[in-house]
């Protein structure tokens, strides 16, 4: 079964640093991942989604990476802003079988003005 | 440019009360799940459907019901509201399954009291 971990839970930062957020996975037979933006009391945004044979992507101040091999994606982010405060979490999708998304439990983000 | 709506935003149950949370996309996709997101166990799938008449339990299904009658709406619905139930439900969809990715609605905040 597909496990997926987000460290650390919580990370603080000064603004105006670059940043990045952790996302590992046990089963590289993955099709795509995701990362999701929540704030508070709200839904999720999706941010990035990568699919297995790419190696990254980007938009705007944020880059996600996926290295399949070794189970492992990371979510820089460039010039972190206030608004920039919220929990991150990435989803891996499976490539086969009746398996289904995967979360990891989140990495809780504020930036501190 | 609605994508994935739930009503209601927030409910308060009385526990043994029943009620159905409406999901609605108008995005034509084909799939779309019903999640609970809980504090310390992330996100989890309770029932989910790959297509208009169809659905599928997920890893936490016991004590709701879901109908997907037609393809644009997935509703869920609680028999027998109990306290255990008490969370924030989420709807999503994609457009094919593990291809690409999912657009999650703003939540639902049901207490069941």
């Amino acid at each position: 079964k597909q496990e997926v971990t987000q460290i650390p839970a919580a990370l603080s930062v000064p603004e105006g640093e670059n940043l990045v957020l952790n996302c590992s996975f046990t089963d590289s037979a993955i099709y795509n991942l995701q990362w999701f933006r929540q704030d508070p009391g709200k839904g999720l945004t999706s941010l990035l989604l990568i699919q297995s044979s790419q190696r990254e992507q980007t938009s705007g101040r944020l880059n996600a990476s996926l290295d399949k091999s070794s189970g492992r994606s990371t979510l820089y982010i460039a010039a972190s802003q206030p608004g920039d405060s919220a929990t991150y979490l990435c989803a891996v999708a499976p490539n086969f079988g009746n398996e289904k998304l995967t979360f990891g439990t989140g990495t809780r983000l504020t930036i501190i003005p | 440019n609605a994508g994935v709506t739930q009503t209601p935003k927030f409910r308060v149950l009385k526990t043994g009360q029943s009620m159905t949370l409406l999901c609605a996309q108008d995005m034509n996709h084909e799939y779309m799940y019903w999640y609970r997101q809980d504090p310390g166990m992330g996100l989890r799938l309770i029932h989910y459907s790959v297509g208009e008449g169809t659905t599928a339990k997920g890893e936490v299904p016991d004590g709701y019901n879901v109908s997907r009658l037609k393809k644009q709406n997935f509703l869920l619905g609680l028999e027998s509201a109990a306290p255990s139930q008490t969370s924030v439900y989420f709807c999503a969809s994609t457009r094919r399954e593990g291809h690409y990715g999912y657009t999650f609605g703003s939540g639902t905040r049901l207490t069941v009291v």
